[in-house]
């Protein structure tokens, strides 16, 4: 079965960090783009964040762009994202996807998403 | 405020037929594929819909998408309360990102 689980969320005061992790099953998971997407509470989709298979490319939302950071462990066929200087407004469930194609654009396989809360 | 524009609600009978529109431009829809999300209370989204018209499987001829232009519509015929969720159109941008519409909630009368 294909399957995405995420861990890693919780409560974290502003300004602090926190590391995501997205473990996935059932597919090659270094032949496929991952995504980060986060959902605020009673919100829209924000896109967060997007690796290539091979984790050679990476791409940011301006809303994290230089205080996050996506990677991947092929080996480990887990995703993660390094979240830093966390604000208040990055409260949200946090959901890890996979790429349908080889451009970010659609996310066929959904994790079960991981809720972060910062707050003091 | 979303780049892409999304009704925010629509609504129609049991069995009817209902579309729900995604508008967004050149940078964005005008040139690249765009897909379609279900998301019912609680859990999370479903892709329905992909480079435009094409159905994962298991995802019933019920649900098409379309697109022109710098606009796109998601069609839903045969409604059933299930039917009842939060609907969201993505596609990629130019600056590099993906980018979402702000959904639309699909109530069934």
């Amino acid at each position: 079965e294909v399957q995405l689980v995420e861990s890693g969320g919780g409560l974290v005061q502003p300004g602090g960090s926190l590391r995501l992790s997205c473990a996935a099953s059932g597919f090659t998971f270094s032949s496929y783009a991952m995504s980060w997407v986060r959902q605020a509470p009673g919100k829209g989709l924000e896109w967060v964040s997007a690796i290539s298979g091979s984790g050679g490319s990476t791409y940011y939302a301006d809303s994290v762009k230089g205080r996050f950071t996506i990677s991947r462990d092929n080996s480990k066929n887990t995703l993660y994202l390094q979240m830093n200087s966390l604000r208040a407004e990055d409260t949200a469930v946090y959901y890890c996807a996979k790429v349908v194609g080889e451009i970010p654009d659609a996310f066929d396989i959904w994790g079960q998403g991981t809720m972060v809360t910062v707050s003091s | 405020q979303s780049v892409l524009t999304q009704p925010p609600s629509v609504s129609a009978a049991p069995g009817q037929k209902v579309t729900i529109s995604c508008s967004g431009s050149s940078s964005n829809i005008g040139n690249n594929y765009v897909s379609w999300y279900q998301q019912l209370p609680g859990t999370a989204p479903k892709l329905l819909i992909y480079e435009n018209n094409k159905r994962p499987s298991g995802i019933p001829d019920r649900f098409s998408g379309s697109k022109s232009g710098t606009s796109a519509t998601l069609g839903i015929t045969g409604l059933q309360t299930g039917d009842e969720a939060d609907y969201y159109c993505g596609t990629w941008d130019s600056s590099l990102s993906v980018v979402f519409g702000g959904g639309t909630k699909l109530t069934v009368l």
